[in-house]
């Protein structure tokens, strides 16, 4: 089993849709939680993180992370064609773990 | 005023020849790192250095060597390429070895014929 799971998709939706992203983990020792967004043909981009549990909010996009269920959850809201995207999650211990483990990624598509 | 930038963007070449990409970050940053995106788009950590110091050498084939002059610069070296060298490599740079935000550069797309 790998560390971190993320299903790749291609997921496609309409305009305006939510788009819910995900990753489950198996190690109980991570603490932060990130979602990255890479456009094609470019670097990956920091879109979010979070630290231990909870939610984030920032714009359109919320990150969850819910570590009883080792899942974690990325929705953007009112999806536009600019989201169109991979996205990829990615985590890490804390202290001097730092090594980060990154998932697959999902790639979106957003269509108008 | 790019962040992160990686010279060349795009590198072809033959099988058993030597290549270096260059990377520099004007961040400020203190921790920088070499990562392999392969054709499936996973991302690989291959090297780190914090403060020109190595702190991160996973098991990467000793034929790449990475070398730090200073803390904006980190530079990749790989000596007699091979086909399955061919991948996509990024740097990214971080403050402290924070690796909770790390930024990219935009790549240097490697093809080994």
């Amino acid at each position: 089993q790998k560390e971190v799971e993320q299903d790749p998709g291609p997921l496609s939706v309409p305009e305006g849709a939510i788009v819910s992203l995900n990753c489950t983990y198996s190690n109980s020792a991570f603490q932060y939680f990130m979602w990255y967004r890479q456009y094609s043909r470019k670097g990956p981009e920091l879109l979010m993180y979070t630290y231990s549990s909870g939610n984030k909010e920032d714009g359109r996009f919320t990150a969850q992370v819910d570590k009883s269920s080792k899942y974690i959850s990325l929705f953007i809201r009112d999806s536009q064609p600019s989201d169109s995207a991979t996205y990829l999650c990615a985590m890490s211990g804390g202290g001097n773990n730092r090594k980060l483990i990154w998932g697959l990624g999902t790639s979106l598509a957003v269509n108008p | 005023d790019t962040a992160v930038s990686q010279t060349p963007k795009y590198l072809v070449t033959q099988m058993g020849n030597d290549k270096s990409i260059k990377c520099e970050q004007n961040l400020g940053h203190d921790t920088m790192y070499w990562y392999k995106q392969d054709s499936k788009k996973f991302l690989k950590i291959m090297f780190s250095y914090n403060n020109k110091e190595l702190i991160i050498n996973e098991t990467v084939p000793n034929r790449f060597s990475p070398k730090s002059p200073d803390k904006a610069h980190l530079n990749l070296h790989i000596n007699s390429l091979e086909l399955g060298d061919s991948a996509v490599y990024f740097c990214a740079s971080s403050r402290q070895g924070r690796t909770e935000k790390l930024f990219f550069g935009s790549g240097t797309q490697l093809s080994v014929l």
